[in-house]
């Protein structure tokens, strides 16, 4: 089963709203997570590096006010889209990677719509 | 919920040699893609196959999906140096509480010797 779960599968919602996506390691502990995000038959372009009880760090390009990411434990880091508009609409998809093993596991990825 | 599997976890190979990962899901899938990480580096799309049976190649990576749209194989052949790194795998869940998961294999790590 997967090791990794990311929260919700699939949302919606309006515009100008915000939404958070869960990224939760099940059977590990990650101190280094990280959020992607996908667009069809294109590479998943890594958004930023979640660091637990620190900072995450940005990719150039990817607005940190916009996309809040927050790694308050061992198991979770969150990714909120803040004042969501159509061109957020996209697959985001986290990865957590186990500390004692340095294994990278993924999650199954959000599908977010905003209407 | 839906599960991918992915064999050889590790792959030694002398350079010249050629060298395989295998895909197989638990499930039906809406298509399959490949990615390849550097080590230190993040995972960069190699390719995406639709179709039952799709056979793609570039240069010498051959990819294959199957007739049942359950498994998939990466092929390279007369591996280089510049091969190595972690192969992936991730399925597409086609339907039912997998409709549009992207499931990711436990990766290959493929070192080539020179």
């Amino acid at each position: 089963g997967a090791v990794v779960s990311q929260h919700p599968s699939w949302v919606i919602c309006k515009s100008g709203t915000s939404v958070k996506i869960e990224c939760r390691s099940l059977d590990f502990q990650a101190t280094t997570m990280f959020w992607y995000r996908q667009f069809p038959k294109q590479s998943l372009m890594l958004m930023a590096t979640s660091n637990e009880g620190s900072k995450a760090t940005y990719e150039q390009g990817v607005e940190k006010d916009k996309f809040l990411i927050n790694h308050a434990s061992l198991t979770l880091s969150t990714l909120t889209v803040t004042s969501a508009h159509p061109e957020d609409s996209s697959f985001y998809i986290c990865s957590a990677r186990d500390q004692r093993t340095n294994t990278i596991y993924f999650g199954e990825g959000s599908w977010l719509t905003v209407v | 919920g839906q599960q991918v599997m992915q064999i050889p976890q590790y792959q030694h190979v002398q350079e010249g040699e050629d060298f395989t990962t295998y895909c197989n899901s638990s499930t039906t899938l809406s298509n399959i893609q490949w990615y390849k990480q550097r080590p230190g580096g993040h995972p960069v799309f190699l390719i995406q196959l639709v179709k039952s049976g799709e056979v793609k190649k570039q240069k010498r990576l051959t990819f294959q999906f199957g007739e049942a749209k359950k498994n998939s194989s990466l092929h390279i052949t007369a591996t280089q140096t510049t091969d190595v790194g972690t192969y992936f795998c991730a399925g597409r869940g086609a339907g039912g509480t997998s409709y549009g998961k992207l499931t990711f294999g436990q990766g290959t790590i493929l070192t080539v010797h020179p």
